[in-house]
């Protein structure tokens, strides 16, 4: 089955660390950039980040630059986000997301997101 | 980054009657390739959001003819012809032109 699944989501102090994990199967992973898309209770979708197939070119948003860092392991099928120096207002679902070539009645630009994950920053 | 602007953010409509929510963008969407990457996106409670439409106005498998898209450059439109209680949700249009890739703000439709 082509699907995403996302782990790690959890509840951590302000300022805390944590590392979330999105594991792909049913298609060739290393074939599409990969994204990052979160959404806090009650609101609506935010872009996150970025990354190529290969890893080489990533995009962070403003608000988590130099907290967050998107990374991927071609040979595990997984692409990560490690958050760091929460703040509560990086709670929310966080969801992975696939892109591909959008060409005639082909496109994979996000067209498959996985369940989510939760992460909750709190005292 | 490109803004995404979407009207209206709440929208109550009577089963049966047709609705329509406007994207628009603060720059044109229109890639170097000549290609315009405007995906809508539909969001039912409790779920991941589902796309509906690609490339302005392309229907993704399974979805309703009763949903169209349309719309050029920075200008675009989500029509449902007929409304039906399922589309219940929130809709919303995102660029895949420019990094990073944004989203609209949401439309929520409900039934009156």
């Amino acid at each position: 089955e082509v699907q995403l699944v996302e782990s790690g989501g959890d509840l951590v102090q302000p300022g805390g660390s944590l590392r979330l994990s999105c594991v792909a199967s049913g298609f060739t992973f290393s074939d599409f950039a990969m994204h990052w898309v979160r959404q806090a209770p009650g609101k609506g979708l935010e872009y996150v980040s970025g990354i190529s197939t290969k890893g080489d070119t990533t995009h962070h948003v403003n608000s988590v630059k130099g907290r967050f860092t998107i990374s991927r392991d071609n040979f595990k099928d997984t692409l990560y986000l490690q958050m760091g120096s929460l703040r509560p207002e990086d709670t929310a679902l966080y969801y992975c997301a696939r892109e591909s070539h959008c060409r005639g009645t082909s496109c994979y630009l996000f067209d498959l997101w996985g369940q989510g994950t939760l992460v909750t920053v709190s005292s | 980054d490109v803004v995404m602007t979407q009207s209206p953010l709440s929208l109550p409509v009577t089963l049966g009657q047709p609705a329509s929510i406007s994207c628009r963008s603060s720059q044109s969407l229109v890639h170097s390739d000549r290609n315009t990457y405007l995906n809508w996106f539909q969001q039912r409670p409790g779920q991941s959001p589902r796309r509906l439409i690609y490339r302005v106005s392309n229907r993704d498998s399974g979805v309703p003819d009763r949903f169209s898209g349309s719309g050029s450059g920075s200008d675009f439109t989500l029509k449902i012809s007929r409304v039906e209680a399922e589309d219940v949700g929130v809709y919303y249009c995102m660029q895949g032109t420019h990094w990073p890739r944004t989203f609209g703000q949401g439309t929520k439709v409900e039934i009156k």
